[in-house]
């Protein structure tokens, strides 16, 4: 079976920080990745994905991963985090035509 | 791109009756997919067509619950004699292709289900 695991529900960190979020994956086949962010009372929006190729991916607003098989992990970083990045983030893995989603990780920016 | 819409945005409903919910997929997109997301979690599929078929049922999908998608267009999703459980947000999701798999799902802003 299929899993995605979010290491840490809730991430704090000081605007102009690093951010780190972390997503480990399970997966018999070769995983397709992907990282969307939640904003309060709206549907998720893609950050970027992973397919094939190059592992390390960028995506919108400064986001970028880094896909390693060895470690099964997909971490999305920022290196300098905004105040409009508070928000909920969502590494998912795509199983045949559904997303399986891991649970969530709730970044907040500290002033 | 109008992005994926869903109607209604909010439903308040008491305990044991019907609801119904729309969603409107990105125009171009044969795959449309149902996901429904209680409070602290992750989205949880619940059902995918392509075009006019549903090819795919979670188990989470009781009785209770239908999905339609007339025609390849829109879809509405039932709940019939909902239950407190129900509550969640319910998110549909578009995308484009045939063998491809990795083509991203573009997601709508959700329909929000209280029962009362």
């Amino acid at each position: 079976a299929q899993s995605v695991t979010q290491l840490g529900s809730h991430v704090s960190v000081s605007e102009g920080a690093l951010v780190l979020l972390r997503c480990n994956y399970s997966s018999s086949v070769p995983p397709y990745l992907f990282w969307y962010v939640q904003y309060p009372n709206q549907g998720l929006q893609l950050l970027l994905k992973y397919t094939t190729g190059a592992t390390l991916v960028k995506g919108i607003n400064g986001f970028e991963a880094e896909f390693k098989k060895s470690e099964t992990s997909f971490h999305l970083t920022k290196p300098s985090a905004h105040m409009s990045d508070a928000a909920e983030y969502f590494c998912a893995l795509q199983g045949a035509q559904k997303l399986v989603f891991g649970q969530g990780t709730r970044l907040t920016i500290n002033p | 791109d109008t992005g994926v819409s869903q109607d209604p945005r909010h439903k308040i409903t008491k305990r044991g009756q019907n609801v119904t919910f729309r969603c409107d997929p990105i125009s171009e997109h044969n795959r449309l997919y149902w996901y429904r997301q209680t409070l602290g979690q992750g989205p949880e599929f619940l059902t995918y067509f392509q075009n006019e078929a549903q090819l795919e049922k979670s188990r989470l999908l009781s009785d209770r619950f239908s999905a339609e998608r007339p025609k390849g267009s829109f879809s509405t999703l039932e709940i019939q004699r909902t239950e407190q459980g129900d509550s969640a947000m319910y998110l549909c999701a578009s995308s484009l292709g045939e063998r491809e798999v990795n083509q991203p799902q573009h997601f709508g802003d959700g329909t929000r289900l209280s029962i009362l």
